[in-house]
């Protein structure tokens, strides 16, 4: 199964200030139809996760722009431009191109 | 509105049994790929089982393998786990994730808590 490893697992962060977090796999995510399910999901204190970012660097449905994703290689990276205080919370990456689903550790956003 | 809510958790002592359920509302949900994710108190997440829409199609962690079962009736929008032989490890919010939109595991219900404790 791919392994995702993200980095880093705590990240404070200034208000308005940019934020990063890398999601490195084990294995290439790339399904045979040719699409990359790598995902990247939210999840706010006592809340279900929400997904953010699909198949790399959609923004899914009312998900601000200042959120973004990337990739080079095998190495993936979810961005936020300017952090607000809405932001805070443990962020995942997670793989959907075969099963299992598995999930990065969580990387927990905080403000300093 | 797409909606996933589960039921059937509660306080369990090790050994027991309980019957997951997912209802799901505002979608086809015969047509979706479902699954469960599991997560421990304060840790991270974990893929614990899939069925695909016809139910031709499961996984299971190997963690949960010969114990978990998880099925699906269509005819009534509704995803099951039956959970046996539970271990205190097995303690957790146990959501029901279906893949609606591109990328998967787009939709989360709120989740259920299942505590294995003597």
């Amino acid at each position: 199964e791919a392994v995702l490893t993200q980095s880093p697992l705590s990240l404070p962060v200034t208000l308005g200030q940019p934020a990063s977090i890398s999601c490195r796999s084990s294995q290439g995510l790339v399904h045979s139809d040719g699409n990359t399910y790598l995902n990247w999901f939210q999840q706010r204190p006592g809340q279900s996760p929400r997904r953010l970012i699909y198949n790399v660097s959609k923004r899914d449905s009312g998900v601000p722009d200042r959120f973004s994703g990337s990739v080079s290689g095998t190495d993936f990276t979810l961005k936020i431009s300017r952090v607000e205080a809405e932001d805070v919370g443990v962020y995942y990456c997670m793989q959907g191109t075969r099963w299992p689903y598995t999930f990065g550790q969580g990387t927990k956003l905080e403000i300093e | 509105e797409v909606q996933l809510v589960e039921s059937g958790g509660g306080l369990v002592q090790p050994g027991g049994s309980l019957r997951l359920s997912c209802s799901a509302s505002g979608f086809t949900f015969s047509s979706y790929t479902t699954h469960w994710v599991r997560q421990a108190p304060g840790k991270g997440l974990e893929h614990v089982s899939a069925v695909n829409p016809d139910a031709s199609l499961t996984y299971y962690a190997d963690s949960v393998k010969g114990r978990f079962t998880i099925s699906r009736d269509n005819s009534r929008g509704t995803l099951f786990l039956q959970v046996t032989s539970l271990r205190t490890e097995d303690t957790a919010v146990y959501y029901c994730v279906t893949d609606f939109r591109s990328g998967g595991a787009d939709c989360w219900g709120q989740g259920t808590l299942v505590t294995v404790s003597s």
